[in-house]
């Protein structure tokens, strides 16, 4: 079945750095990745969505400037969360359909666990 | 909906027994929705999904049910075992993304 490949799994950084989050999909292309973010307890918030050669689309409230995103391939995204803060620490997860979404569930990835000290 | 900031209703079931997940969805015109499975520490796991022009889907060990009128879906889960703890949500395409809803955390007790 289709897979999606999240590296890394753990990262720990120091306030102010920034760090980059790798989304593969291993076995199909993905015109369109999605990333979320989980808190404790909480359920996926959905951050923004990454297109294949073209500008992500972000959710209300999610700030572009902080959380980069590059669809570089058919088959990679990359999160880049910059000048990282505590509050940023969190469960960021991306997905990719290997269809259209309305005709077919997501295939998440594992998750990568963010802690900013 | 979306449901930021809640936090995970839970749900304890003694093994061996059934157990009923819940979802209230609030888009009247939402025509397929997908269960999902989360373990701790990993992403979303893939369990049934169901389109709306169908009251009831069976898979192995789960069955989910739609009901339309009041805008409510379940998930059941036969014979729990403890392989089955995890949070399990409910989430609905709109708008071309997928939408998760609260999820509730099942805990089986041996």
């Amino acid at each position: 079945g289709a897979v999606v490949s999240q590296h890394p799994s753990r990262v720990i950084c120091k306030s102010g750095t920034s760090v980059k989050i790798e989304c593969r999909s291993l076995d199909f292309q993905a015109t369109t990745m999605f990333w979320y973010r989980q808190f404790p307890k909480q359920s996926l918030m959905l951050m923004a969505t990454s297109n294949e050669g073209s500008k992500a689309t972000y959710e209300q409230g999610v700030e572009k400037d902080k959380f980069l995103i590059n669809h570089a391939s058919l088959t990679l995204s990359t999160l880049t969360v910059t000048s990282a803060h505590p509050e940023d620490s969190s469960f960021y997860i991306c997905s990719a359909p290997p269809r259209d979404t309305t005709n077919s569930p997501l295939h998440f990835g594992n998750g990568t666990r963010l802690t900013v000290t | 909906g979306e449901s930021v900031g809640l936090h995970l209703p839970t749900l304890s079931v003694q093994e061996g027994d059934n157990s009923i997940i819940n979802c209230a969805y609030s888009n009247s015109a939402s025509d397929y929705f997908i269960w999902y499975k989360q373990e701790s520490g990993k992403g979303p796991q893939f369990i049934i999904d169901i389109r709306s022009n169908m009251d009831k889907r069976q898979g192995q060990r789960v069955t989910v049910l739609l009901n339309k009128t009041v805008k409510h879906l379940s998930l059941q889960i036969a014979a729990t075992q403890p392989g089955d703890s995890a949070v399990y949500f409910c989430a609905e395409p709109f708008g071309g993304k997928l939408i998760f809803g609260q999820g509730t955390e099942l805990s089986v007790k041996p």
